[in-house]
């Protein structure tokens, strides 16, 4: 099946830094890409589409200028924590949608753990 | 918005079945998928339902009813290694609404 990988997988950083995730799709080509928050014992929450070549689109109640959505090629979306709190803490996980396929599958990158201290 | 409710725990035994329910309410509807997810991992894909009735692989089914907005994820023969959560995700327009997760354990 397809591939999509994310670096990094933990990352620890001070309260105030920013911090930047990302996700590649290896082995097919992904014009749409996926962000989403998972905090403890909580369900996957879509936080922004990533389209290639263009602006990303935010769900409601995600600030786009705190998390920075870059999406420059067909296998690379990044997103940016900028000025990360502790409550920004949370497991990130990003997927990606084959352009190739009709199936509506996405596929899951294996999600990058974020603490702020 | 979008509601997607499923159980939040459920228990069975070794070679036992499990059935896990979900029920949604979405303003549109392009098919719903089953993912399983371990703790700290990403979830991975199980099943994908866009038309009624049942599909089956190997020791997993998902069952789709679009009228009823229902739909269950059959566990067959369960393992131990089957212990996780299950998510019950609802695409609409691309976008996936995910429901909260059934953690499921199952015991020796």
């Amino acid at each position: 099946g397809a591939v999509v990988s994310q670096h990094p997988s933990r990352v620890i950083c001070k309260s105030g830094t920013s911090v930047k995730i990302e996700c590649r799709s290896l082995d097919f080509q992904a014009t749409t890409m996926f962000w989403y928050r998972q905090f403890p014992k909580k369900s996957l929450m879509l936080m922004a589409t990533s389209n290639e070549g263009s602006k990303a689109t935010y769900e409601q109640g995600v600030e786009k200028d705190k998390f920075l959505i870059n999406h420059a090629s067909l296998t690379l979306s990044t997103l940016t924590v900028t000025s990360a709190h502790p409550e920004d803490s949370s497991f990130y996980i990003c997927s990606a949608r084959d352009a190739g396929l009709d199936y509506n599958e996405q596929f899951f990158g294996p999600g990058t753990r974020l603490t702020v201290l | 918005g979008q509601n997607i409710d499923q159980p939040t725990e459920m228990t069975a035994t070794e070679g036992a079945i499990v059935q896990i329910n979900c029920t949604y309410q979405t303003s549109g509807f392009n098919g719903l998928f089953w993912y399983q997810q371990h703790a700290g991992e990403a979830p991975t894909f199980l099943s994908y339902n866009v038309l009624d009735g049942l599909e089956e692989k190997g020791r997993f089914s998902s069952f789709l009813s679009r009228s009823k907005g229902y739909s269950y994820l059959l566990l067959k023969e369960l393992q131990m290694k089957d212990s996780a959560s299950y998510l019950c995700a609802v695409n609409d327009d691309y976008k996936l609404s995910f429901g909260a997760g059934t953690t499921v354990t199952v015991r020796a």
